[in-house]
């Protein structure tokens, strides 16, 4: 079965600092990663996904997030941290075309002037 | 282009009373997903329609049904509310032959049960 594991419920961190949000998955065929951002009160933004092509992707805002079947990690990164990151974030996994999405419990990101 | 719209935005129903939430996909989408999100949680899949049909189906009950119509826009439909039923429901739409992985979602319909 499918799972994803989001380290941390809460990070917080310095505006201009590193952000780094910690994302496991459990798949026994290769999946499909993403990463969506929650601003309050909203619905779920499209942030990045991973679908077999290259292994580090990038995505909005800033965003990317690496690949590693090894590690069966899909961490999402920023280098420079930005007071409007502030948001709720998930990560989620699907087997592919037509398959549900099943997310992580989420990170919330604190930004810190 | 307007994107994924739900209606109504909040929604506040006692236990034991049934509700309808309301979800018009992007257009040129014809697949519709259902989410709900406890607070603090990340969403749980609820069922998903395609040509009018529930393709898919998560961990739910039975009280939760829903429908989708020829125009793709689609309802949701939870009977004999709980508790626990109080969640934002999210609205999700892509293409079927592009998959899920092209899905984009509506602002939510927060259901209060009192």
């Amino acid at each position: 079965a499918q799972s994803v594991t989001q380290l941390g419920s809460h990070v917080s961190v310095s505006e201009g600092a590193l952000v780094l949000l910690r994302c496991n998955y459990s798949s026994s065929v290769p999946p499909y990663l993403f990463w969506y951002v929650q601003y309050p009160n909203q619905g779920l933004q499209l942030l990045l996904k991973y679908t077999s092509a290259a292994t580090l992707v990038k995505g909005i805002n800033g965003f990317e997030a690496e690949f590693k079947k090894s590690e069966t990690s899909f961490h999402l990164t920023k280098p420079s941290a930005h007071m409007s990151d502030a948001a709720e974030y998930f990560c989620a996994v699907t087997l592919g075309q037509g398959g549900k999405l099943i997310f992580g419990q989420g990170t919330e990101l604190s930004v810190k002037p | 282009d307007a994107g994924v719209t739900q209606s109504p935005t909040h929604l506040i129903k006692t236990r034991g009373q049934q509700v309808t939430l309301r979800c018009s996909p992007k257009s040129g989408h014809d697949t519709v997903s259902w989410y709900q999100q406890a607070l603090g949680q990340g969403p749980q899949f609820i069922f998903q329609y395609y040509e009018e049909e529930e393709r898919q189906r998560g961990n739910f009950p039975d009280r939760f049904s829903g429908h989708q119509f020829p125009n793709y826009s689609s309802e949701l439909n939870v009977n004999a509310l709980l508790l626990g039923d109080s969640a934002l429901y999210l609205c999700a739409s892509s293409p079927w032959e592009l998959g899920a992985d092209t899905q984009y979602f509506g602002p939510g319909t927060r259901l209060t049960v009192l």
